[in-house]
């Protein structure tokens, strides 16, 4: 079963905008973890946030975290049709028994028009 | 470094038989996690294998198995294959130490259509 939902399931924007996923997710965890996925290939890091980092940068993206909320957000700045893709966001759990197991929400499909 | 690989690309197999995966992790990692990507259900966690130990396993009936070897690459094996089987599977590899703890780095992938 999925640790949560992103929000929104797609997202259709031209080259140039911000593109703004969110995440939810329901355990106490040791990090967060943004991925792109290419028509049914393998998924690509992008960033990595810790549980007591609340902001992280790389590139063009912004990844916010707030374990408050069990929430985060990742905004992909001056998008390209490149962008196109699925992006899906992961949880570590807390606890040390967890390690090796990321946890996945559904995903939410960016297209990005030329 | 090479990236992680995965064979084979595409597989098919008809109910009742058995099929085995194979990874290769990044030279390095030893920790090789297993994961089922199907529409349906998302992307789900099989288990985890490090020093060629199960770490952790999913919630999946024991029809899925796997194991690893001394040199960290990685099989998986499906007994019975059901209609429902039919997805990509992933693996990725990781390193256990270090800034980036739990950062994932995944194969191609190996699509097994089940018919």
């Amino acid at each position: 079963s999925q640790q949560g939902e992103e929000d929104p399931q797609a997202l259709s924007i031209q080259e140039g905008e911000n593109a703004t996923m969110n995440c939810s997710y329901k355990t106490s965890i040791n990090n967060l973890q943004w991925y792109r996925q290419n028509s049914g290939r393998g998924l690509v890091h992008l960033i990595l946030i810790r549980s007591n980092e609340r902001e992280k940068h790389s590139g063009r993206l912004r990844v916010t975290l707030d374990t408050s909320k069990k929430s985060s957000s990742l905004l992909i700045t001056a998008s390209r049709a490149a962008d196109t893709a699925s992006y899906f966001c992961a949880t570590l759990n807390a606890g040390g028994t967890s390690y090796g197991k990321l946890t996945f929400g559904q995903g939410t499909i960016l297209t990005v028009h030329p | 470094k090479a990236g992680v690989t995965q064979t084979p690309r595409y597989l098919i197999k008809t109910r009742g038989q058995q099929v085995t995966l194979s990874c290769s992790p990044i030279s390095g990692h030893r920790s090789v996690s297993w994961y089922q990507q199907t529409p349906g259900q998302g992307l789900q966690f099989l288990f985890e294998y490090f020093s060629e130990t199960q770490r952790n396993k999913g919630n999946f009936p024991g029809r899925f198995s796997g194991r690893q070897f001394s040199n960290s690459r990685s099989e998986m094996n499906v007994s019975t294959l059901e209609l429902g089987d039919s997805a990509l599977y992933l693996c990725a590899s990781s390193l256990r130490t270090g800034g980036e703890f739990g950062t994932q780095y995944f194969g191609p992938g190996t699509r097994l259509l089940v018919l």
